[in-house]
């Protein structure tokens, strides 16, 4: 099965651009999504299909895409934006499943 | 606006069996696959499962020999058994839409329903 790798943490500070990238095979042939994370909040997406921006997404938000790793990309990150980020593909090379990333912690500073 | 509510026993001992039901308000309840992710307390998500209104699943392999959807339509609503749970189980589970096809985005979810396994 496939995995999804992310770094555990990100800290920037206001204002700056904070990358976090999610790895793995299944991004070759899977699209890449991304959600924000709030302490005791379900998951938000913020990100669908490698660079879509969900409705009501902020334009600092957005994603892109390259072989088999996706990025998420918050430009001019504000104090609001602290929060774990999971990114999220699909397994259908076998049976049909989902795949989470770790999950990054990104930490404003 | 979508809205995806959920209940179920918050409170289970080992080897019983975890229920929840989810519901679906807002919107159409046809032509998506329905969701159930659960997180363990300061981890990550983890996909368990997803049903379409057509009764199709598809289950996590890890959890498949013990999870089971279901699907009311006449409800607008889908569920989870988890059976012989242990404490590995425990977690914040939630209910999310999925797209129109398999394994897709989740874009609505539920608020999440803390289930505990403990003796």
């Amino acid at each position: 099965s496939y995995e999804l790798t992310q770094p555990p943490s990100v800290s920037v500070s206001p204002g700056q651009t904070a990358r976090i990238t999610c790895s793995g095979d299944a991004l070759a042939k899977q699209y890449g999504y991304w959600y924000q994370q709030k302490p005791g909040q379900a998951p938000v997406m913020v990100i669908y299909r490698d660079r879509e921006r969900s409705s009501g997404i902020p334009e600092r938000f957005s994603g892109s895409s390259s072989g088999t790793t996706v990025t998420l990309t918050i430009s001019g990150v504000q104090a609001e934006d602290e929060a774990d980020y999971f990114c999220q593909s699909a397994d259908t090379s076998t049976t049909y499943s989902v795949v989470f990333g770790g999950g990054t912690k990104l930490t404003v500073l | 606006q979508v809205q995806l509510r959920q209940w179920g026993a918050g409170l289970l001992k080992p080897s019983e069996t975890l229920s929840l039901t989810c519901g679906v308000y807002g919107g159409s309840f046809g032509g998506y696959y329905w969701s159930l992710i659960r997180q363990p307390p300061g981890k990550g998500l983890e996909w368990i499962g997803e049903i379409y209104h057509n009764g199709r699943t598809n289950y996590n392999p890890s959890l498949k020999s013990r999870a089971t959807m279901s699907i009311d339509m006449s409800k607008n609503q889908f569920s989870l058994r988890l059976s012989s749970v242990t404490a590995a189980d425990t977690a914040v589970y939630y209910c999310a839409r999925g797209g129109g096809k398999s394994v897709e985005r989740f874009d609505y979810w539920g608020p999440g329903t803390l289930v505990t396994v403990s003796s």
